[in-house]
């Protein structure tokens, strides 16, 4: 059975502190490892898919890797609009291609 | 482009009611999921799609029935409901996997969210 554990569950950072939002799994050949943003009340928003270990992918301030265990969304000099609750899944190729195995979330805040 | 709507944004419903949630989707894609998500936990799967016939029901009551009329839209019917099932109810869309016919994608195929149908039953 396909596993995702976020790390840490939450996370409190001032405007322009940097850091890492951590994602481990396991999961029986991996299809793909997947980032969402979702803020309150909001649907999920993606964000980037990695399919292999190596990979990166960056969008503005985020930055997201992947090795053969965990994937990390790197924050760079956050802002206040990116406060939300970030979202990691996996698809394994042990199942059906179309279902997603979700960690609980990160909570992020950045203050002032 | 990836936009999914979803219709209504927010639904009070009685326990005797009959409602309907409704998802379109504009990308071409050929899967439609229903997902539901409670507070500060993650999305669970309720329904899969593909090619407009239902190929994933995880387990749930038969007081929620899903619909796909065709490749661009999804309906959740509710009927006879529970104050617990009270929650957001997301609607996504993928590239459907080629599965059933004999090929199956190696490449993760992106689930795109609709905004949600936040569902409240007294």
């Amino acid at each position: 059975e396909d596993q995702v554990t976020q790390s840490p569950e939450a996370l409190r950072l001032q405007e322009g502190e940097s850091s890492s939002l951590n994602c481990s799994y396991t999961v029986s050949g991996l299809r793909g490892l997947f980032w969402y943003r979702q803020d309150p009340g909001k649907g999920p928003e993606f964000l980037f898919t990695l399919y292999s270990a190596g990979e990166e992918k960056e969008k503005e301030r985020l930055k997201a890797t992947l090795t053969k265990k965990e994937s990390f969304l790197h924050i760079t000099a956050p802002k206040p609009e990116d406060s939300a609750t970030y979202l990691c899944a996996v698809q394994g190729a042990g199942g059906t291609a179309s279902k997603l195995t979700f960690g609980t979330g990160t909570r992020l805040q950045v203050t002032l | 482009d990836t936009e999914v709507t979803q219709t209504p944004k927010h639904l009070v419903m009685g326990m005797t009611n009959k409602k309907s949630l409704k998802c379109e989707q504009h990308m071409g894609h050929r899967a439609m999921y229903w997902y539901k998500q409670k507070a500060k936990k993650p999305p669970e799967l309720m329904f899969v799609y593909s090619y407009e016939k239902l190929s994933i029901n995880e387990s749930v009551p038969s007081r929620f029935s899903p619909e796909c009329p065709n490749s661009s839209l999804l309906n959740l019917h509710l009927h006879a409901l529970q104050p617990e099932d009270s929650a957001l109810y997301l609607c996504a869309s993928s590239q459907a996997p080629l599965e059933g016919q004999g090929v199956v994608l190696k490449s993760g195929n992106t689930i795109y969210f609709g905004e949600g149908s936040w569902l409240t039953v007294v």
